[in-house]
């Protein structure tokens, strides 16, 4: 069965980076988009991004251009999602989530299948 | 604020039936395929439809999902206790500042 395991929680001073993990097992890790969503406390899903596992090209989401950086290892079913200069804003729980289907067309994407999600707290 | 306008908060019945709409524009809903989750508290979301009115392997035939023009509706039959979550619409926004984008979300409360 498709399994996502993320790495464990994290607390970052402001201006620090954070790298979360998502390790991927059950399919063929190359075949299927991956997703980043975050929840920041009390609110809603915000869309950061995806990665393309096969080629590792990635589309980010306006919001997050230039901070964010998703890179995957495919020697360990491993997707990466970098979000640097952490403000209090950025306190969240961070999900990566498969796609529905087989690569396709990035506008047709659905986060399908999610990790248990990673809590970063951003703290002075 | 959201890209996808959802109403915060919408209640029901057990048993009842309950609808609950997405507006966006022409640039995400009007052209683009519509997704609905629902997050029970404390778990991660749940694909309960996509592409407007199809569901995944498992989901129940009392959530169903259409879209008209730029919104979208989720409807629940037979409401039960076990809906009481909050759900999100999601969908591609083809503006200068492609992306994926959700709703604000919506609680459901089973009274």
């Amino acid at each position: 069965q498709v399994q996502l395991v993320q790495s464990g929680a994290e607390v970052k001073k402001p201006g620090a980076s954070v790298k979360v993990s998502c390790k991927a097992s059950g399919y063929t890790f190359t075949s299927y988009y991956m997703h980043w969503v975050r929840q920041a406390p009390g609110q809603g899903l915000e869309w950061m991004g995806i990665i393309n596992p096969s080629g590792g090209s990635t589309s980010y989401a306006q919001k997050f251009q230039g901070r964010v950086t998703m890179t995957r290892d495919t020697s360990t079913s491993t997707v990466y999602m970098e979000l640097s200069s952490l403000r209090s804003e950025d306190t969240a729980v961070y999900y990566c989530a498969r796609d529905r289907v087989l690569l396709s067309q990035i506008r047709i994407a659905v986060p399908y299948y999610w990790g248990q999600g990673t809590l970063v707290t951003v703290s002075s | 604020q959201s890209v996808l306008t959802q109403p915060p908060s919408v209640s029901a019945a057990p048993g009842q039936k309950v609808t609950i709409s997405c507006s966006g524009s022409s640039s995400n809903i009007g052209n683009n395929y519509v997704s609905w989750y629902q997050q029970l508290p404390g778990t991660a979301p749940k694909l309960l439809i996509y592409e407007n009115n199809k569901r995944p392997s498992g989901i129940p035939d009392r959530f169903s999902g259409s879209k008209s023009g730029t919104s979208a509706t989720l409807g629940i039959t037979g409401l039960q206790t076990g809906d009481e979550a909050d759900y999100y619409c999601g969908t591609w926004d083809s503006s200068l500042s492609a992306g994926r984008v959700f709703g604000g979300g919506t609680k459901l409360t089973v009274l």
